[in-house]
């Protein structure tokens, strides 16, 4: 069964350093999304791309976050200047019909930790 | 915004029982209902679904109920297994951003 893969499964970094956490959507998929569980707290949504722009963001999603599609298959969330809270679990969902209210795909996540 | 709050936070059930998650959502413009099952170091994986016009789906041992008038939707096991141990999430969601709860741990117990 197709599913939703995300590199790397755990990152350390230090505060102030910048990651790219990466995912690749499933293949036909064309919707795409990021969210983030902070350890203990609900699975909160950051970004919905699609068409190769941002569809959709949450408050969290500040000038801190962007998102990229650099090719075909790759989906990557870059995160700058870290801080301490934005350690979490970071997932990856991908939908495979352009348009609200359809499936969401999930990745096994990205455990963040920010040093 | 809309708000999805779930109960109970941990469930254990004897292998065989059935065990009930429920959640309530505030937004009554919410219109599509997934559950997820989460199991140790994976991601969520959608078990069932179920859209505002329906009150009732099925799928083996699971179902997902929906009461829109009092914004409330539950999910049921029956027959539960030891491998059905796992947090459960539910949420809710008026376009693309979909809203969690807090999820369930459910514990069966053999």
């Amino acid at each position: 069964e197709p599913e939703v893969t995300q590199t790397p499964s755990h990152q350390v970094t230090q505060m102030g350093q910048e990651v790219i956490l990466r995912c690749v959507p499933i293949s036909n998929h064309l919707y795409f999304y990021w969210y983030r569980q902070i350890l203990g707290q609900k699975v909160e949504f950051l970004v919905s791309f699609y068409n190769n722009e941002i569809s959709e963001k949450s408050e969290i999603f500040d000038d801190q976050f962007s998102v990229e599609r650099p090719d075909g298959s790759n989906f990557t969330l870059k995160i700058r200047s870290t801080k301490l809270e934005d350690s979490a679990m970071y997932f990856c969902a991908s939908s495979d019909v352009a348009g609200s209210n359809q499936p969401q795909h999930f990745g096994d996540g990205t455990r963040l930790s920010i040093l | 915004g809309e708000n999805v709050e779930q109960h109970p936070s941990t469930l254990s059930v004897q292998e065989g029982d059935s065990a009930v998650i429920k959640c309530t959502y505030s937004d009554s413009a919410s219109n599509y209902f997934p559950w997820y099952k989460q199991e140790l170091g994976k991601g969520p994986q959608l078990i069932i679904d179920i859209r505002s016009n329906v009150g009732e789906k099925k799928d083996q041992r699971i179902a997902v109920t929906l009461n829109k008038t009092a914004k409330h939707f539950s999910l049921h096991i029956t027959e539960t297994q030891p491998e059905d141990s796992a947090v459960y999430f539910c949420a809710a969601s008026t376009g693309t951003p979909l809203v969690f709860g807090k999820g369930t741990r459910l514990s069966v117990i053999a």
